[in-house]
């Protein structure tokens, strides 16, 4: 079966730390995976995509890498601020369409 | 702007009375599909769709239907609400994937739906 894994669930660390955010999945075959963001109350925002040939996609404080044999994919926030403080979540598409399983996110929280 | 637009952003409404959320993109996007959000659950997929009258279940189709008529809308129809469907709804949509594009999904804002 499919599944898609975040954890922490929770993280909480003070202004200017960098921090790494975890995404595992089953099943390598993966076609593409996205990182979003989530504010309370929103729609979700799409940060990065990797696709499954690629290693790894920069946007600006984000780098988010790919490491399918593992089954892992890693979002890097460098130099965080409390305006980074959202949830997080990552979907993994098999396949060119149909079926995008989310992870349940981490809810991270930048302290001033 | 490129968007993807829920109606009604909030709904309260009553056991076994139909209702239907809309969703419409200005993207020209062949892909769209339904969530929720629920605690604990996180985001489950409900119906997808890969283009105009071709549409399939996904993870909690129970209770729901869709069609797709054309290529911008995508409704989300409860014939028979119950409470069990009180929850946070999204559609979002993309191109499908390959060739030129990457797949990447835009959602909307979403729209609370209660069921008492």
């Amino acid at each position: 079966k499919q599944e898609v894994t975040q954890i922490p669930a929770a993280l909480s660390v003070p202004e200017g730390e960098n921090l790494v955010l975890n995404c595992s999945f089953t099943d390598s075959a993966i076609y593409n995976l996205q990182w979003f963001r989530q504010d309370p109350g929103k729609g979700l925002t799409s940060l990065l995509l990797i696709q499954s040939s690629q290693r790894e996609q920069t946007s600006g404080r984000l780098n988010a890498s790919l490491d399918k044999s593992s089954g892992r994919s890693t979002l890097y926030i460098a130099a965080s601020q409390p305006g980074d403080s959202a949830t997080y979540l990552c979907a993994v598409r098999w396949g060119q369409g149909g079926k995008l399983i989310f992870g349940q996110g981490t809810e991270l929280s930048v302290k001033p | 702007e490129a968007q993807v637009t829920q109606n009604p952003r909030y709904l309260i409404t009553v056991t076994g009375k139909k209702l239907t959320v809309t969703c419409s993109q200005n993207m020209n996007h062949e892909y769209m599909s339904w969530y929720r959000q629920d605690p604990g659950l996180g985001l489950r997929q409900i119906y997808y769709s890969m283009n105009v009258e071709v549409t399939d279940k996904g993870d909690v189709p129970e209770g729901y239907k869709v069609s797709r008529k054309e290529k911008r809308n995508f409704p989300l129809i409860l014939e028979s609400p119950s409470p069990n469907q009180t929850s946070l709804y999204f559609c979002a949509s993309s191109f499908l994937a390959g060739g030129w594009s990457t797949g990447e999904l835009f959602f909307g804002e979403g729209s609370r739906l209660t069921v008492l």
